[in-house]
C-alpha cells in the first residue's frame, strides 16, 4: 500500500522560498503523476500542480511564476519549491498521487503546516 | 472563491438521507470532466470517497453515492451516522484555468 509523507520547514520568512519534499513508500514513484495541494486554515483546497515521474510538470497558472517541482526517482521522492512567499501562502501542504489517465487524487500524505512569518 | 460551488453546510438526522451539491460550469463539469468527492475528518488529509462521478473505492460503504448531470454533481449519503459528521469536497478539472479544481467544501452536521 503506497504511503506518502511530507517533510520540510514549518516556518518560512516572508519573501523567502518554501521547500517541501514528499517521500513515497510502499511502491515506485515511476509511471505516476505526483501533486501538491494546499489548504489554508479553515478554507478549501487548491491544487498547486503535478509532475510526472519523468520530470514533466504542470503548474497552476496562478502560481506558475513562483513554483518549481522536481522528482528524484533514486530516492522515491518529489519536491516543491515556492518562491517569494507571503502570509497568503500559509497553509497545510499535502502531496498526493494521480494515476495516468485519471484525474483524482489518491492517496494523500498526512499534510504539513507551513507558516509564513518573520 | 472556488470554481466549483458547494453549500457551506447541510444537516440531517441519524438514519436520514442528505445530498451535497456541486455546481460547476461549461469549462469543468459541463465539459464532461469527471467529478470526485473527498471526505476530510478534522485534522486529517482528505480521503477519496467517490471517483469518476459514481464509483466507490474499496472500503467505502455503499451508503455513499455520487451522480452527475449537466454542469452539476451530487453526493448522497443514506442512513446518516454520527461518524459522517465532517467536511466534504468535490473536485474536477477545469479547461479554462487548466488545473484541477475543488469546491469550497460542505460541513455535514448530524443532528
Amino acid at each position: 500500500q503506497v504511503q506518502l509523507q511530507e517533510s520540510g520547514p514549518g516556518l518560512v520568512k516572508p519573501s523567502e522560498t518554501l521547500s517541501l519534499t514528499c517521500t513515497v513508500s510502499g511502491g515506485s514513484i515511476k509511471n505516476y503523476y505526483w501533486s501538491w495541494i494546499r489548504q489554508p486554515a479553515g478554507k478549501g483546497l487548491e491544487c498547486i500542480g503535478r509532475i510526472y515521474s519523468n520530470g514533466s510538470p504542470n503548474y497552476n497558472p496562478s502560481l506558475k511564476s513562483r513554483v518549481t517541482m522536481s522528482v528524484d526517482t533514486s530516492k522515491n521522492q518529489f519536491s516543491l519549491k515556492l518562491t517569494s512567499v507571503t502570509a497568503a501562502d500559509t497553509a497545510v501542504y499535502y502531496c498526493a498521487r494521480l494515476k495516468v489517465g485519471e484525474d483524482w487524487f489518491d492517496p494523500w500524505g498526512q499534510g504539513t503546516l507551513v507558516t509564513v512569518s518573520s | 472563491q472556488s470554481v466549483l460551488t458547494q453549500p457551506p453546510s447541510v444537516s440531517g438526522a441519524p438514519g436520514q438521507r442528505v445530498t451535497i451539491s456541486c455546481t460547476g460550469s461549461s469549462s469543468n463539469i459541463g465539459a464532461g470532466h469527471d467529478v470526485h468527492w473527498y471526505q476530510q475528518l478534522p485534522g486529517t488529509a482528505p480521503k477519496l470517497l467517490i471517483y469518476g462521478n459514481n464509483n466507490r473505492p474499496s472500503g467505502v460503504p455503499d451508503r455513499f453515492s455520487g451522480s452527475k448531470s449537466g454542469t452539476s454533481a451530487s453526493l448522497a449519503i443514506t442512513g446518516l451516522q454520527a461518524e459522517d459528521e465532517t467536511d466534504y469536497y468535490c473536485q474536477s478539472y477545469d479547461s479554462n484555468v487548466s488545473n484541477w479544481v475543488f469546491g469550497g467544501g460542505t460541513k455535514l452536521t448530524v443532528l
